[in-house]
């Protein structure tokens, strides 16, 4: 069965330094990864995922995520943090061939000034 | 494409009443979800549709829960005699796959809160 642990449910930066939030995943097969963002009282929003190819997957404002076989993980990166990204990420895999995904617990993101 | 639409967006109830939630998809996507999320957690798939088809039930999806997708359009689920173990948001997805096909995007709802008490 495919599932995705996220380390660190919570994480603080300043502003303007560097994001990075965590995931590993646990797939029988070659697992196909996503990263959502949740702002407040609202549903989710795809930031990026990554299917097959390129590695270094490139997703909405500025966050990339890499997908690295070896360590099983897809940590989602910003270079520079700005406060409107203050939000739940959570990182999803798909599982089975219904295409449902199977979340982790969230990272909440708190940056401050 | 106006997005996934679906309301009422907070419903508080009191325990033992019935709740039903309406989804619409964006137009022409063939699959549609259903996750539940309560507060500090990821959401949990609840079930599926192809179509007007029910292809895919959750455990968590106990016999007070169901849904239907009468049309292949819309969708609703409905809670009879709701708990407070019911209170949660409730996600609504949707997405345009071939059957089989894996890694095509699922665009979430703004989520409908149920609060029971």
């Amino acid at each position: 069965a495919q599932s995705v642990t996220q380390l660190g449910s919570h994480v603080s930066v300043s502003e303007g330094a560097l994001v990075l939030l965590r995931c590993n995943y646990s797939s029988s097969v070659p697992p196909y990864l996503f990263w959502y963002v949740q702002y407040p009282n609202q549903g989710l929003q795809l930031l990026l995922k990554y299917t097959t190819g390129a590695t270094l997957v490139k997703g909405i404002n500025g966050f990339e995520a890499e997908f690295k076989k070896s360590e099983t993980s897809f940590h989602l990166t910003k270079p520079s943090a700005h406060m409107s990204d203050a939000a739940e990420y959570f990182c999803a895999v798909h599982t089975g061939t219904a295409s449902k995904l199977t979340f982790g617990t969230g990272t909440r993101l708190q940056v401050t000034l | 494409d106006t997005g996934v639409s679906q309301n009422p967006r907070h419903k508080i109830t009191k325990r033992g009443q019935n709740v039903t939630f309406r989804c619409d998809p964006i137009s022409e996507h063939n699959r549609l979800y259903w996750y539940r999320q309560t507060l500090g957690q990821g959401p949990e798939f609840l079930t599926y549709f192809q179509n007007e088809a029910q292809l895919e039930k959750s455990r968590l999806l106990s016999d007070r829960f169901s849904a239907e997708r009468p049309k292949g359009s819309f969708s609703t689920l409905e809670i009879q005699r709701t708990e407070q173990g019911d209170s949660a948001m409730y996600l609504c997805a949707s997405s345009s796959a071939s059957s089989g096909a894996r890694g095509n995007t699922i665009y979430f709802g703004e989520g409908s809160w149920l609060t029971v008490v």
